[in-house]
């Protein structure tokens, strides 16, 4: 079964570049969720998208944006990075269940390391 | 501030040991709570699910019980295998989704 897609899978950058993931959802997922774990602590919600419209937003720093495309793909974008920025960068979808909560299937994670 | 409160931190077992793993919550908002099992440099993977309607729910090995009222739910594994050794989160979700701080879990052989 086709399952979530991430790219790059690992990223190396220096303080204040800028860095862009991406994320493929499963086909016919129309939701989709970003998540930022650091070593040894659980995924921390950052924000998600449904039908191309922001949905809910967590605790994503003003430097991060994301948007979803039309093609329901969605991007990561991560500026003036800090060392603090380096994680593991989860993407998850889901399909939106009317009156029904979504379960969320998670991609193999972007790795950024900033320098 | 976690609003899934998970435990242990760290669970060590031997093989065929049943581990259980704790979580507590306290907004009630919450309707659907999944485990997810990960290991090391991998994603999430989802393990099991509950809504609070039901009071347990089975999947193979995998148990969850769950008790509304006490607002607590557990996993259980039965007849744990080293392959079972990875970090276990409990989550709960109520349009986005919480994660307990997580249990490593370690199965020895």
């Amino acid at each position: 079964a086709a399952g979530v897609i991430q790219s790059p899978r690992h990223l190396i950058k220096e303080k204040r570049e800028t860095a862009t993931l991406k994320c493929y959802p499963i086909p016919r997922h129309d939701t989709v969720y970003w998540y930022q774990q650091g070593p040894g602590q659980d995924p921390q919600f950052l924000i998600s998208f449904y039908e191309k419209m922001q949905s809910d937003k967590g605790s994503i720093p003003d430097r991060f944006s994301a948007q979803q495309f039309s093609d329901y793909h969605s991007e990561l974008n991560m500026s003036s990075l800090e060392l603090g920025d380096s994680a593991l960068y989860f993407c998850a979808s889901s399909i939106r269940r009317t009156g029904g909560t979504d379960t969320q299937y998670f991609g193999p994670g972007t790795r950024l390391t900033v320098l | 501030q976690q609003q899934v409160k998970q435990s242990p931190q760290s669970l060590i077992v031997q093989k065929g040991g049943i581990p259980i793993i704790n979580c507590a919550y306290e907004n009630t908002a919450f309707d659907y709570f999944p485990w997810y099992q990960q290991f090391p440099g991998k994603g999430p993977a989802l393990l099991i699910a509950i809504r609070p309607d039901v009071s347990e729910k089975k999947e193979g090995r995998f148990t969850i019980s769950f008790n509304k009222s006490a607002k607590q739910f557990s996993l259980h594994i039965m007849d744990s295998q080293p392959g079972d050794s990875a970090t276990y989160f409990c989550a709960a979700v109520y349009n986005d989704m919480r994660f307990g701080a997580g249990t490593r879990l370690t199965v020895k052989p």
